[in-house]
């Protein structure tokens, strides 16, 4: 079974800052998918970006990118230009390919401060 | 679009009570999931459902727990009976291919007393 491991069970930015979460992974597989998920309090949680190990380049939506170190089994998420919409729960998670079940961390809280 | 809709959002319930979780999957999506966090933990898979075949139910804790989705449309999961270990924030989600971005409802936060 692959685990994921969330370090930071609360972070904590000021508006307009940049925070980054970090993200660890164990696995066997050469090629899987890694994702973001959020879950703003009481709301559906969402994709917010997703990476495919067989890609080098680090992938990026709006203010969100992640830094994929495959050798580190590293996959952290950069938040940067923090807005008060950012404030939620984030969840790392992993899939293996040809599968659909997504292993989650713990989730780390993150709250954006006006 | 509607997106996945899971029903009661919370429940409060006494232990060897049951309960039933209903999820509203995204209209045509084949696949549906369930999940659940436990003591905030990390989401675990429960089970995958292709309309109304159970594909995967190798994360289902124990016979206690009963998952249907008659029709293929939506889905129950009953807890029966519940114990105080099933409290817990249980996910569905849906996909329209089993390797398709999985869209998330919710969740049912159930509290066992």
């Amino acid at each position: 079974a692959q685990t994921v491991t969330q370090s930071q069970p609360e972070m904590s930015v000021q508006e307009a800052e940049t925070v980054t979460l970090s993200c660890t992974y164990d696995t066997s597989e050469n090629n899987y998918y890694l994702f973001w998920y959020k879950q703003p309090p009481s709301r559906q949680m969402i994709l917010v970006i997703r990476q495919e190990a067989y890609k080098q380049q680090n992938a990026t939506e709006n203010r969100f990118s992640v830094n994929f170190q495959k050798a580190a089994k590293s996959f952290s998420l950069k938040i940067s230009d923090s807005q008060l919409g950012d404030t939620a729960m984030y969840f790392c998670a992993f899939m293996k390919p040809n599968d659909y079940k997504l292993s989650f961390g713990a989730g780390t809280t993150v709250t954006v401060r006006a | 679009e509607a997106g996945v809709t899971q029903f009661p959002s919370h429940s409060v319930i006494e232990k060897g009570q049951t309960v039933t979780l209903r999820c509203d999957p995204i209209s045509g999506h084949d696949n549906l999931y369930w999940y659940r966090r436990v003591m905030g933990k990390e989401i675990k898979f429960l089970l995958h459902f292709v309309k109304e075949s159970k594909q995967d139910e190798s994360g289902m804790p124990n016979n206690r727990f009963l998952a249907e989705r008659t029709g293929g449309t939506y889905s129950t999961l009953k807890v029966q009976p519940a114990e105080l270990e099933d409290s817990g924030v249980y996910f569905c989600a849906s996909s329209q291919d089993f390797r398709g971005e999985q869209f998330f409802g919710p969740g049912t936060r159930l509290t066992v007393l």
